[in-house]
């Protein structure tokens, strides 16, 4: 299993300003995620957190609005740069373990921009 | 991506038995099948994940007949507590740059007392 913790655990942020959001796991894993999941819809995925290359980004989200860095095996940010009120959203950390048969959420980080 | 379909909304009573269908008409030969439970200001939570036949573990069963094609999550004797969103994710989990889990809209259960 895997147990994941997000900073922050919510924010309000002004537009215009941008926001880290961090993930820690509890141990080695391959494959990290992140995730939008915007006001009573489901999840989208913003991207997979490469290790020590850049990210892979999905259809519709672009480095220069979500840079994403992995330093190590079990850490990684995602920035939301420029925020607009659109950007609010809950966004999660995901990942995977060794064995591949599960693949685990964070909590997620509650961010409201006014 | 293999698209999953399943009903927006379903409701039930404690103690009954629930069963969730998802159709995934286009589902591919390394796709395996999984559900997610997603409680409200939470992050989603593995129930199950199987590949043919019938899956069972201490929460779900998870039915998927021969031609993969469809697959039903069953919730013996539901609580209060089980209430939440309910998501049925195809995908190939075998690894590298073809791991990938899209989530379709999700089914909310509602268990009335």
């Amino acid at each position: 299993s895997a147990v994941i913790s997000q900073k922050p655990s919510r924010d309000i942020c002004q537009r215009g300003t941008s926001l880290t959001i961090q993930c820690q796991v509890d141990s080695q894993v391959t494959m990290m995620f992140w995730y939008r999941q915007q006001p009573g819809q489901s999840l989208t995925l913003i991207a997979t957190a490469n290790q020590g290359s850049e990210a892979t980004y999905e259809s519709g989200f672009v480095i220069d609005k979500f840079p994403i860095s992995r330093p190590n095996l079990t850490f990684s940010t995602l920035t939301v740069s420029n925020m607009s009120p659109e950007d609010s959203s809950i966004y999660l950390c995901s990942v995977v373990t060794p064995d591949r048969d599960e693949q685990y959420f964070g909590p997620g980080t509650r961010l409201t921009v006014t | 991506l293999a698209k999953t379909t399943q009903p927006i909304s379903m409701d039930s009573y404690e103690g009954q038995e629930v069963n969730i269908t998802c159709s995934h008409n286009n589902i591919a030969t390394n796709d395996y099948i999984t559900w997610y439970q997603q409680f409200p200001s939470q992050g989603p939570r593995f129930i199950i994940q199987g590949y043919k036949t019938k899956v069972t573990n201490e929460v779900a069963s998870l039915f998927i007949p021969a031609d993969r094609k469809s697959s039903t999550l069953s919730l013996p004797r539901v609580s209060l507590s089980d209430t939440a969103v309910y998501y049925c994710l195809v995908g190939d989990i075998s690894g590298g740059s073809n791991y990938k889990l899209t989530f379709g809209k999700g089914t909310l259960l509602t268990v009335n007392p």
